[in-house]
């Protein structure tokens, strides 16, 4: 079990520009989740996928945002024409599935928009 | 609207204080997950708790669920410095999404 692995650890783009984190989620996990989190809040659901299927997008996920699973292992997010809202903390997570199921979280991608 | 509402949202105490910080809800949920986070790091899973009335202790650490299912307590007895972080519960809704929503966390400092 090599963790939950998240790359850059730090992005600082300029607004406009477009954003591309990636996500490398435990190797037996079949789902795996993006969350959103800003300074002094929990984390915000985004997206998840079972497998390379996505399942459910939060309405927070506007048109600029995608993510993506192609083959059911890494996980891609996208930001599009950034907004200087769009800086926060973006945490990706996996685990089996199941409503017990606890989440294995990574260190997260640090976006500042200036 | 918040759909788990954590208190107290900022708490700094002494070293070797005992302190309670709670999850509270409406809602009823499936089970209920406790996480702690440190500055850049994600959050790690402390333990989860199912059955209504549940009790389960992890160290000093004790957590409850209430009988309902809509709340949740963390005691910790004896706090260190060491436990300073943010403690987030997170919840799924029966028969929904299996997605988990998190409360907006207490924010502990121990101060030694």
């Amino acid at each position: 079990d090599t963790g939950v692995s998240q790359d850059p650890r730090h992005k600082i783009t300029k607004r406009g520009q477009n954003v591309t984190f990636r996500c490398d989620p435990i190797s037996e996990h079949n789902r795996l989740y993006w969350y959103r989190q800003t300074l002094g809040q929990g984390p915000e659901f985004l997206t998840y996928f079972q497998n390379e299927a996505q399942l459910e997008k939060s309405r927070l996920l506007s048109d600029r945002f995608s993510a993506e699973r192609p083959k059911g292992s890494f996980s891609t997010l996208e930001i599009q024409r950034t907004e200087q809202g769009d800086s926060a903390m973006y945490l990706c997570a996996s685990n089996r599935g199941g409503y017990n199921s606890p989440l294995h979280f990574g260190n997260g991608t640090r976006l500042t928009v200036t | 609207t918040q759909l788990l509402e954590q208190s107290p949202q900022f708490l700094s105490i002494q070293e070797g204080e005992n302190l309670t910080v709670y999850c509270n809800s409406s809602s009823v949920f499936s089970s209920l997950q406790w996480y702690r986070q440190e500055p850049g790091e994600g959050p790690v899973l402390l333990v989860t708790v199912v059955t209504g009335g549940e009790v389960k202790k992890l160290k000093r650490l004790t957590f409850q669920f209430g009988d309902a299912r809509k709340d949740s307590s963390l005691h910790i007895t004896a706090a260190q410095p060491g436990d300073t972080g943010l403690y987030l519960c997170a919840g799924a809704r029966p028969g929904g999404s299996e997605k988990l929503v998190f409360g907006k966390g207490t924010k502990l400092t121990v101060n030694p």
